[in-house]
């Protein structure tokens, strides 16, 4: 089993739809969370952190669920500019490192 | 804004040839990193740096070694390039907000 998990999609939507991603992660010490993003041939940046409580940037909310070990992001009202790939980051406690999903690839249509 | 840079976009080497990345960021981060990012495998970790001269193995150091010999510098070294390291290698720097990574552009290296 992979340590972070998400759905490689890529997940087609009209713009305005609401579009929901889910990640699972296999190590229940994990400590911090985080959702990057990544478009087409560029690197990755900070979209958001994860708190236990949910949080909401925007059109974003992000929400953690420690008991069954995954965290979702959904995105309202989507944008052609939402396009790209989300991944999954996961700080499992271990020093320094993070640990990256493979990413959910989102592609927003007209 | 902090920035992170990689000496190159694109690479192409020989196998066998010795190959050297560098990455350099201006902010004075002590946390430094390699990834190597493929299709269906995601963003891997090779290895990191914590300060000058130190350094750890990631999640897959083999067929490489890593230089840090000043802070805003961070190399990694294919010693013996072979062709299962034809991938994106992208560097990453951590100041002292642990949540964010900051990526360089990326190095596109192809070994033939």
């Amino acid at each position: 089993r992979k340590e972070v998990e998400q759905d490689p999609g890529p997940f087609n939507v009209p713009e305005g739809a609401t579009v929901a991603f889910n990640c699972t992660y296999s190590n229940s010490a994990s400590q911090s969370f985080f959702w990057y993003r990544q478009d087409c041939r560029k690197e990755p940046k900070l979209l958001m952190s994860v708190y236990s409580s949910g949080n909401e940037d925007g059109r974003f909310t992000a929400q953690l669920n420690r008991a069954s070990q995954y965290i979702s992001l959904l995105i309202r009202d989507s944008k052609l500019s939402d396009s790209a790939t989300y991944l999954c980051v996961v700080n499992m406690g271990e020093g320094n490192k993070l640990t990256f999903g493979t990413g959910t690839q989102l592609k927003v249509e007209l | 804004d902090v920035k992170v840079t990689q000496s190159s976009r694109y690479l192409v080497k020989r196998t066998g040839e010795k190959v050297f990345l560098e990455c350099v960021q201006d902010m004075d981060h002590e946390n430094m990193f390699w990834y190597r990012q493929d299709p269906g495998l995601g963003l891997r970790l090779i290895y990191f740096s914590y300060d000058v001269k130190m350094k750890e193995k990631g999640d897959i150091p083999e067929g490489y070694s890593v230089s840090r010999e000043k802070k805003e510098r961070f190399s990694l070294i294919l010693e013996s390039a072979s062709t299962n390291q034809t991938s994106m290698y992208l560097c990453a720097s951590r100041g002292p907000d642990r949540r964010i990574q900051y990526f360089g552009a990326g190095t596109r290296l192809s070994v033939l």
